[in-house]
């Protein structure tokens, strides 16, 4: 089956610039997640998709990020405006329920640099 | 900030050893454990998973242990390769009703031939 795709892969903006990153899950799986991944730690959950529904938003910065996850597939996630700290790569993960797990498939993920 | 990136802690084994990866963990009731193995410029890569009633479980070349007293999760990875080299992130399962995992800090394995 085809991964998770991201896109861009790579994006260099200056501060104070909006960026928007784009997530195609796995066919079929109904739960989407965006994590950010600053360099040399692991991944923090900063949105969590049901369907086209939130799930969990509580580790978003939401005066500056927002995502969405229209018709329940594709979604978006957009930094506006942006800060150096926001530098970090940006993974999406994909899962859906098999036998008793919740195995969460990532993307390759979007590399962020705010100068 | 990214000072820390730099000191990731490191495991330098040689081809051919076993390797042992460690991971504390924060939340008792957290119900299931994940170990990912992330390369350079990857998304992480599930390699074996553990839920909170089992104390081991075995995949291929790699066991995964879990101590709930002490809230300790190890990887242990058998005749480690070349191919082997990379992050490891452990990460457990929130239990909030829905899957929500909280990942460790990492540890990069290298493996020198």
């Amino acid at each position: 089956e085809a991964g998770v795709a991201q896109s861009p892969r790579y994006k260099i903006i200056e501060k104070r610039q909006s960026v928007a990153f784009w997530c195609n899950p796995i066919s079929g799986h109904a739960t989407l997640y965006w994590y950010q991944q600053i360099l040399g730690q692991g991944p923090k959950l900063l949105i969590q998709f049901q369907n086209n529904g939130v799930v969990d938003d509580s580790q978003l910065p939401k005066d500056r990020f927002s995502a969405e996850r229209l018709k329940g597939v594709d979604s978006t996630l957009k930094i506006q405006p942006a800060k150096l700290e926001d530098s970090a790569v940006y993974l999406c993960a994909s899962s859906s329920y098999r036998g008793n797990s919740y195995e969460q498939y990532f993307g390759p993920g979007t590399r962020l640099t705010v100068t | 900030g990214e000072s820390v990136g730099l000191h990731l802690p490191t495991l330098s084994v040689q081809e051919g050893d076993n390797s042992i990866i460690n991971c504390a963990y924060s939340n008792s009731a957290s119900d299931y454990f994940i170990w990912y193995k992330q390369e350079s410029g990857k998304g992480p890569q599930f390699i074996i998973d553990i839920r909170s009633n089992m104390d081991k479980r075995q995949g291929q070349r790699v066991t995964v242990l879990l101590n709930k007293t002490v809230k300790h999760l190890s990887l242990q990875i058998a005749a480690t390769q070349p191919g082997d080299s990379a992050v490891y992130f452990c990460a457990e399962n929130m239990n909030t009703g829905f899957q929500k995992l909280v990942f460790g800090t990492g540890t990069r394995l290298l493996v020198s031939p």
